[in-house]
């Protein structure tokens, strides 16, 4: 079972510069999300889907956009690129029912210069 | 909107003691879930335990338990005859009725020998 696999694992851009982080989970979850991961901060939401071709904005949803087509695949797109986005970005899915955790990939380690 | 609240920064135990990871959190709905993950040092994000808010009876797995105290809106984590592989940061997280998960700002764990 692959889980949820994110990619690429790590990325430099250049400020400006635009790139779509990728995500997909293979086990049928109704629920995805995207978390950012600063110092200090815990996990942030970014956005997040309860079904496909619905999205919605979590806390910190500037800069970022997203899309779902499919169940199975959640891309976050950075329109243009800033060093404030420098983070560890998380993407993770879940069953609808409230009593499930939320599984999640491995992690892309992003640095904006 | 619900809020989760890690007051520990850092923490550190020595091997095979028991130490207890403190967390707090501010909801006005009757029932919601809890759960504790682990994020060692390859940075993947791992559910330790889930608290459900309408069972009285305290989570345990293992060696890690829960004391969930809901009037004082209250979920500690509890680590026993704690080994270095328990080592990492634990990030108490909420789940309610829209299905977000909430995070806390997280407790770094070191062991010691």
């Amino acid at each position: 079972n692959a889980g949820v696999t994110q990619t690429p694992k790590f990325q430099v851009l250049k400020t400006g510069q635009s790139m779509t982080l990728q995500c997909a989970q293979d086990m049928n979850h109704e629920y995805m999300s995207w978390y950012r991961q600063d110092p200090g901060m815990g996990l942030r939401l970014i956005h997040y889907s309860v079904g496909a071709g619905i999205t919605d904005q979590g806390e910190v949803p500037n800069g970022y956009n997203v899309s779902r087509s499919t169940t199975e695949d959640f891309p976050l797109r950075l329109l243009s690129a800033a060093p404030s986005q420098t983070s560890v970005y998380f993407c993770a899915s879940s069953y609808s029912l409230p009593g499930n955790g939320y599984t999640f990939g491995s992690g892309t380690r992003l640095t904006v210069v | 909107a619900q809020t989760v609240t890690q007051s520990q920064p850092e923490m550190s135990v020595q091997e095979a003691e028991t130490v207890t990871l403190s967390c707090t959190y501010d909801t006005s709905e009757s029932d919601y879930y809890l759960f504790w993950y682990k994020q060692p040092p390859s940075r993947q994000m791992i559910l330790v335990i889930r608290q459900e808010a309408y069972k009285q009876q305290n989570a345990t797995e293992n060696r890690f338990s829960v004391n969930f105290q809901k009037a004082a809106k209250s979920f500690s984590l509890k680590i026993s005859d704690s080994q270095l592989g328990d080592a990492a940061m634990y990030f108490c997280a909420y789940r309610g009725a829209a299905s977000k998960l909430t995070f806390g700002t997280g407790t770094r764990l070191q062991v010691t020998l």
